[in-house]
């Protein structure tokens, strides 16, 4: 199975300030048929589901605020909420699709300073 | 707007079996492989299994191999989580989610919605 891991495990940002959130997978998730990297970012407020926010590492989902962009190729991938708001407070995961078994990274939480 | 809503969980003792449902409406149903995901108490989410729309293909993670089984009855619009000799490592919410691309035989993808999810506790 592919091993997800994100760096930092929790980060804490004051408002208005740039968040980055590190992905790095075992194995390289850049599929060489369509040069597409199979990882995806999710969202996840206390109480809450998760709520995907990018495919594709840097396809930003419908609704999305542009404050978040995903960038990075191969095994390292970046998350950024570029002036972080109160509402971004919450769990962010990445999560890789490029093996047949979908993995998950274990989470890194985003607090306000 | 697609909805997903499961139900079926609830506390049951080591060694139980439980069936959960995910009732889906907003899509066309039969073209999307479904997922269930799980997240232990405090914990992040890992992957449990899935189902393609056709029902044909079939993937499971390995904690779950030989005691989970999904199914998928596209007439009702609904998945299936049937889960045999529970342990207590398997407490957790469970979340049905739909693949975001679609595709009647496709593997997991990327979930682009996701259920309120369905707690299930087991323990003596």
């Amino acid at each position: 199975d592919i091993v997800m891991t994100q760096s930092p495990d929790s980060l804490v940002v004051s408002l208005g300030e740039r968040a980055t959130i590190n992905c790095k997978s075992s194995q390289s998730i850049l599929h060489s048929s369509n040069n597409k990297n199979y990882l995806a970012w999710y969202q996840q407020k206390l109480g809450q589901p998760p709520k995907l926010l990018i495919s594709w590492a840097s396809t930003r989902e419908y609704g999305v605020p542009d404050r978040f962009s995903g960038s990075g190729s191969g095994t390292d991938f970046t998350l950024t909420i570029s002036s972080l708001q109160a509402e971004d407070v919450a769990l962010y995961y990445c999560q890789q699709y490029y093996g047949t078994l979908p993995t998950f990274g274990q989470g890194t939480k985003v607090e306000i300073k | 707007e697609v909805q997903l809503l499961e139900s079926g969980g609830g506390l049951l003792q080591p060694g139980g079996s439980l069936r959960l449902s995910c009732a889906a409406s907003g899509f066309t149903f039969s073209i999307y492989t479904i997922n269930w995901v799980r997240q232990a108490p405090g914990k992040g989410l890992e992957w449990v299994s899935s189902i393609s729309g056709n029902g044909d293909r079939i993937h499971y993670a390995d904690s779950v191999t030989g005691r989970f089984t999904i199914s998928r009855d596209n007439s009702k619009n609904t998945l299936y989580l049937q889960m045999n000799n529970l342990r207590a490592e398997d407490t957790a919410v469970f979340y049905c989610a739909k693949n975001g691309e679609g595709g009647i035989a496709s593997g997991p993808n990327w979930f682009d919605a996701w259920g309120q999810g369905t707690l299930v506790t087991v323990s003596s």
